[in-house]
């Protein structure tokens, strides 16, 4: 079964804290996404990235950056955590083609306190 | 510009009701369409995707949507609603520029 695998569902961190969320893919695919999923505000793109060592920014990219060293993993980085990235993060994956669809993977919700 | 648009952010419906979530998009071309399903604290799940290969698109779970051009809709139905079909349904399309839109969410209840 083809995976989006996220290594953490549950993180609690301190404001201020670097915060690190891995997402890795077995499916080959070229795109790799983060979103955040707020109440009421839906999914808000943060950063994507269509090939290794590539990166763009999406809708709300201040205060994460990205790293996609290997074409199967993309982090995303709270550079200094905030209470106001307390959030559901989830990563999903396409092929170059994003009319297949995306592939999400678990989530993982983050609390900042 | 695509958009799509989700009518509803909260419908209910009694166990065994019809269940119907509306999702209309905007384009002069018609993109590739998609239904989502997220239970609660999950990650977003495929329900069904139309391609142009047909209109009526049979997805899992009981699951059916109807893409219609002439009204730019792409509604998701099941006959029967479960206490289990309880969860957060995302439309979403694409088109032919790579570009991939989200729906807002409806958030579906069951009522026993």
């Amino acid at each position: 079964d083809v995976k989006v695998t996220q290594s953490s569902r549950y993180l609690v961190k301190r404001t201020g804290e670097k915060v690190f969320l891995e997402c890795v893919q077995d499916m080959d695919h070229e795109n790799m996404f983060w979103y955040r999923q707020d109440p009421g505000l839906g999914l808000r793109l943060i950063y994507f990235s269509y090939d290794v060592k590539m990166k763009e920014k999406g809708d709300i990219p201040e205060g994460y950056s990205v790293s996609r060293e290997k074409k199967e993993r993309f982090s995303l980085i709270l550079e200094s955590a905030s209470t106001n990235q307390t959030s559901m993060y989830l990563c999903a994956s396409s092929r170059r083609e994003r009319n297949y669809g995306y592939t999400f993977g678990s989530g993982t919700r983050l609390t900042v306190v | 510009a695509q958009s799509v648009t989700q009518l509803g952010s909260h419908v209910s419906v009694s166990e065994g009701a019809l269940v119907l979530l509306r999702c209309n998009y905007s384009s002069s071309v018609p993109p590739y369409l998609f239904w989502y399903v997220q239970y609660p604290n999950q990650g977003l799940q495929l329900l069904l995707k139309y391609t142009s290969a047909a209109t009526l698109v049979k997805g899992i779970n009981g699951f059916e949507a109807e893409f219609k051009k002439s009204e730019t809709s792409f509604h998701l139905t099941k006959p029967s609603a479960h206490m289990s079909d309880a969860a957060e349904y995302f439309c979403a399309a694409a088109n032919t520029g790579n570009q991939f839109y989200f729906g807002t969410g409806t958030s579906l209840t069951v009522i026993p």
